[in-house]
């Protein structure tokens, strides 16, 4: 079965500064997606940003990159610049075509120091 | 653009009361379904989801139940509320029969409390 793990419940960073967030995940497919989602104080999920396992470019919004490494089955998410907006809980999720659901990981906490 | 609206926003409910929370989506047709329910401090579990009109797939046996009596309407039910069905609810969409179509847009959430 399909599972995601993030290893990090909380994490910090200055203001300006970068963070990264780890996730790794298990999967027998050759064929999946992997994506970040952003939960702020609100709760709302919002989609940071999404990757095709086929494409071995790493995606990238804004200031907002992935580290995929497929061998690895490692899916960091790397924050630039951090702004207090995004304090927020971070949650990895991978989606798969045996399933079709998206699988979440427990999430990581952020902080962002002034 | 593709909007999802859920209500009610929050929601204090007494045990063995019913329930029922209701989602919609704007701006797109045929949309799959899901509803997650979030306990505090902790990641989503998936309830129900569908891919069409009366069709609804249980992830998890619960007295929880799911409907959707229209293409874009997405409603969540139960006849008589457990203290355990407090958590944050959220419904979400997407189109697509796989692929990276199939990135999931979430609502703004319920939050239900049952005393």
């Amino acid at each position: 079965a399909q599972t995601v793990t993030q290893s990090q419940p909380e994490m910090s960073v200055q203001e300006a500064e970068t963070v990264t967030l780890s996730c790794t995940y298990d999967t027998s497919e050759s064929d999946y997606y992997l994506f970040w989602y952003k939960q702020p104080p609100s709760r709302q999920m919002i989609l940071v940003i999404r990757q095709e396992a086929y494409k071995q470019q790493n995606a990238t919004e804004n200031r907002f990159s992935v580290n995929f490494q497929k061998a690895a089955k490692s899916f960091s998410l790397k924050i630039s610049d951090s702004q207090l907006g995004d304090a927020a809980m971070y949650f990895c999720a991978y989606y798969g075509g045996a399933t079709n659901k998206l699988i979440f990981g427990t999430g990581t906490l952020l902080a962002v120091q002034p | 653009s593709q909007t999802i609206h859920q209500w009610p926003a929050t929601l204090v409910q007494p045990v063995g009361s019913p329930l029922s929370l209701e989602c919609t989506v704007e701006g797109t047709s045929n949309p799959n379904l899901y509803w997650y329910r979030q306990a505090a401090g902790r990641g989503l579990q998936l309830l129900f989801y569908s891919v069409g009109i009366g069709q609804i797939s249980s992830e998890v046996p619960q007295n929880l139940s799911a409907s959707r009596p229209q293409d874009r309407q997405f409603i969540l039910s139960s006849k008589k509320l457990l203290l355990s069905d407090s958590g944050f609810y959220l419904c979400a969409w997407s189109v697509g029969a796989g692929g990276i179509t199939d990135t999931q847009y979430f609502g703004p959430g319920t939050r239900l409390t049952v005393l």
